[in-house]
């Protein structure tokens, strides 16, 4: 499967700022997901991103997938409680790996 | 559609026994999975199938096996649990490489 480094790990953020984690490859990307686990949860699914340089919005939530197809990123504009939790961009392929993604805190 | 099912959602055991964990998906996806969460931790995989009959090892498959029988069933079996075991596991059932997760079993070993 394709490798793929998330940073930050954490990140601890007043409420009403902005939010952004990373998902960098050393290889071309065929797609990138990104899901979202909410403390004592489960994993679930937040969008798929397929074209380089396609950018999707969720609300306050910004996908994009850069131009080469090695990076990705989720940007969330002036977070809410409502946001904690650890977000995952998983590798793609038969394996499915997950690793740490970031953990977000946000201080009310 | 109950989607992926896990049972049990507890369940403490002692130092060597066995258990079975189970899994079940009612959306006919050919890929499943199993995976760990230490608390605070990232997701570990511990085995994958790509479809009934087919099942590889994981990152993490020490002290675990699986079997695939079905579409449907995709069970997690732990012998000789011990404490490192202690965790929570998540299985998973993908299609068009979007996963759809259980809601996990909490098993603790003392």
């Amino acid at each position: 499967g394709q490798q793929v480094m998330q940073i930050p790990q954490y990140q601890h953020v007043q409420e009403g700022e902005d939010f952004t984690t990373y998902c960098n490859s050393s290889t071309t990307l065929s797609n990138i997901q990104w899901y979202k686990q909410r403390p004592g949860g489960h994993p679930v699914f937040l969008i798929q991103l397929v074209k380089s340089g396609e950018v999707k919005k969720q609300k306050r939530l910004t996908f994009q997938f850069g131009e080469a197809k090695k990076n990705s990123s989720l940007h969330i504009t002036a977070t809410q409680t409502t946001d904690v939790g650890t977000y995952f961009c998983p590798t793609t392929g038969n394996q499915f790996y997950f690793g740490t993604g970031t953990s977000l805190t946000v201080i009310p | 559609n109950a989607g992926v099912t896990q049972t049990p959602k507890f369940r403490i055991l002692k130092i060597g026994q066995s258990m079975t964990l189970q899994c079940t998906q009612d959306m006919n996806h050919n890929y499943m999975y199993w995976y760990r969460q230490d608390p605070g931790m990232g997701l570990k995989l511990i085995y994958y199938s790509v479809g009934a009959g087919i099942t590889d090892k994981g990152e993490v498959p020490n002290g675990y096996n699986v079997s695939r029988s079905t579409t449907e069933d995709f069970p997690l079996r732990l012998e000789l649990a011990a404490p490192s075991q202690t965790s929570v596991y998540f299985c998973a059932a993908a299609r068009d490489l979007r996963a759809f997760f259980g809601q996990g079993t909490r098993l603790t070993v003392v």
